[in-house]
């Protein structure tokens, strides 16, 4: 399995509380993603990053933001935690630039519940 | 980026096989085909990659047309594991590899 841990795996949070959901990779690779997974919507990117730095929004990236200050970890952070943000939150990595053969490998995902 | 079609569902009986369609008329020369597929409850996994030729490997096979608008992928034999949704994807790198999934199709295999 590629080197990629999400962290907490599960988290119940109140609405209005700060979140941060990180995602962990020993792959040294360039690309990393934040998806959620809603029943009915399927995956949904929120932001990627393409290099320490660098970041870029995605379909759905309002009420939330990233960081990514080192190649291995990438924060996702919801500022202020709404019921609409309960969902199932995938990372992903690839090392595309790297390598075109190089397929997108994802996390075991954090679910986030806000009350 | 290039939109894609793939049926909502598609139905198949054990060890037989199926051919999940994926039109992506829309795609530039340089974008690469992946198919990804997401077991219940879990993340999503990398099925296949290609660019002009089929290919193969271990779990599957993938035709992509000659005009590259449309592609195939083979599960040979389909298993009651095979129960997934499976999303094709083609992939530009010339917008930073931004990668954004459709809804994907969902397969059920009946034993």
């Amino acid at each position: 399995d590629a080197g990629i841990t999400q962290s907490p795996r599960h988290k119940v949070t109140e609405t209005g509380t700060p979140v941060t959901l990180r995602c962990h990779q020993t792959e040294n690779h360039r690309y990393m993603y934040w998806y959620r997974q809603d029943p009915g919507h399927g995956l949904r990117l929120i932001h990627y990053s393409y290099g320490v730095k660098d970041t870029d929004k995605g379909e759905v990236s309002d009420g939330y933001s990233v960081s990514r200050s080192k190649t291995e970890d990438f924060l996702l952070t919801l500022e202020s935690a709404t019921s609409s943000q309960t969902s199932v939150y995938f990372c992903a990595i690839s090392g595309y630039r790297e390598s075109y053969n190089s397929p997108l490998h994802f996390g075991n995902g954090t679910r986030l519940t806000v009350t | 980026d290039a939109k894609t079609t793939q049926p909502n569902s598609m139905e198949s009986n054990e060890e037989e096989p199926v051919h999940l369609p994926c039109n992506h008329s829309t795609i530039s020369g340089t974008d690469y085909i992946h198919w990804y597929r997401q077991l219940p409850s879990q993340g999503p996994e990398y099925v296949i990659h290609g660019l002009t030729s089929n290919v193969n490997n271990r779990m599957a096979s993938l035709a992509i047309a000659e005009d590259r608008k449309s592609s195939t992928l083979i599960l040979h034999r389909a298993t009651l594991r095979d129960a997934a949704v499976y999303y094709c994807i083609p992939l530009s790198g010339g917008s930073n590899y931004k990668l954004t999934f459709g809804k994907g199709t969902l397969l059920t295999v009946n034993p």
